[in-house]
């Protein structure tokens, strides 16, 4: 599977938008990107994945470039409660889901 | 409904004990898993199981076993406790791998601390 790059740490205003980069240039076709967050020791949480297309649901939005070689998650609209370690991980269905260290978001007040 | 449970929440107990911890899902999924997280809070697989087919990550110790008496319940056994040992122990599901996505739910972890 792909390696991702993120940053270690990034802050957000509560209220505001929380952009979340990864990087996967050697991402292949048939490769999926995956976004887990994980609170302060809880389980991870799935938040959203995407092959091609953006992606939105009711946590999120996933921004996928044309080349598929770097994406964006987006948290509209970040409280206090988003802050946590988020993971961008790529993989092929069917194998296994390696975590990575992660950027560590911390929501401002 | 908690989909993903475990069972219990900590775990404190001496080296050279032999341990077990629960896991549940009531999700349907047809895989489980088990991850470790150390101190450092890499969260790396150690086993994933379904009824087809076990998978062992080659790092982890023999001492360690999964047992799954049924679909909904995959249990890590734990011999000969080590001090190395202690960690969140977190357990995980997905969907059969045929139906094209294996996004896994995981639950709240154990934390085990080995004296």
């Amino acid at each position: 599977d792909a390696k991702t790059t993120q940053p270690t740490s990034m802050d957000c205003a509560e209220g505001r938008a929380a952009n979340l980069p990864c990087n996967h240039s050697t991402i292949s076709g048939n490769e999926y990107v995956y976004w887990y967050r994980q609170i302060h020791s809880q389980g991870p949480q799935y938040i959203i994945h995407g092959l091609k297309n953006n992606e939105t649901n009711e946590m999120a939005s996933l921004i996928i470039t044309e080349d598929r070689k770097s994406s964006t998650l987006i948290l509209p609209h970040a409280t206090l409660r988003d802050t946590a370690v988020y993971y961008c991980i790529v993989k092929v269905t069917g194998n296994q889901f390696y975590f990575g260290t992660g950027t560590s978001l911390t929501v401002i007040p | 409904d908690t989909a993903v449970s475990q069972t219990p929440k900590y775990l404190v107990t001496q080296m050279g004990n032999d341990k077990s911890i629960k896991c549940e899902q009531n999700l349907g999924h047809d895989t489980m898993y088990w991850y470790k997280q150390d101190s450092k809070k890499f969260l790396k697989i150690m086993f994933s199981y379904n009824n087809k087919e076990l998978i062992i990550n080659e790092t982890v110790p023999n001492r360690f076993s999964p047992k799954s008496p049924d679909k909904a319940h995959l249990n890590l056994h734990i011999n000969s406790l080590e001090l190395g040992d202690s960690a969140v122990y977190f357990c995980a599901s997905s969907q059969d791998l045929d139906r094209g996505t294996d996004t896994q739910y995981f639950g709240p972890g154990t934390r085990l601390t080995v004296l």
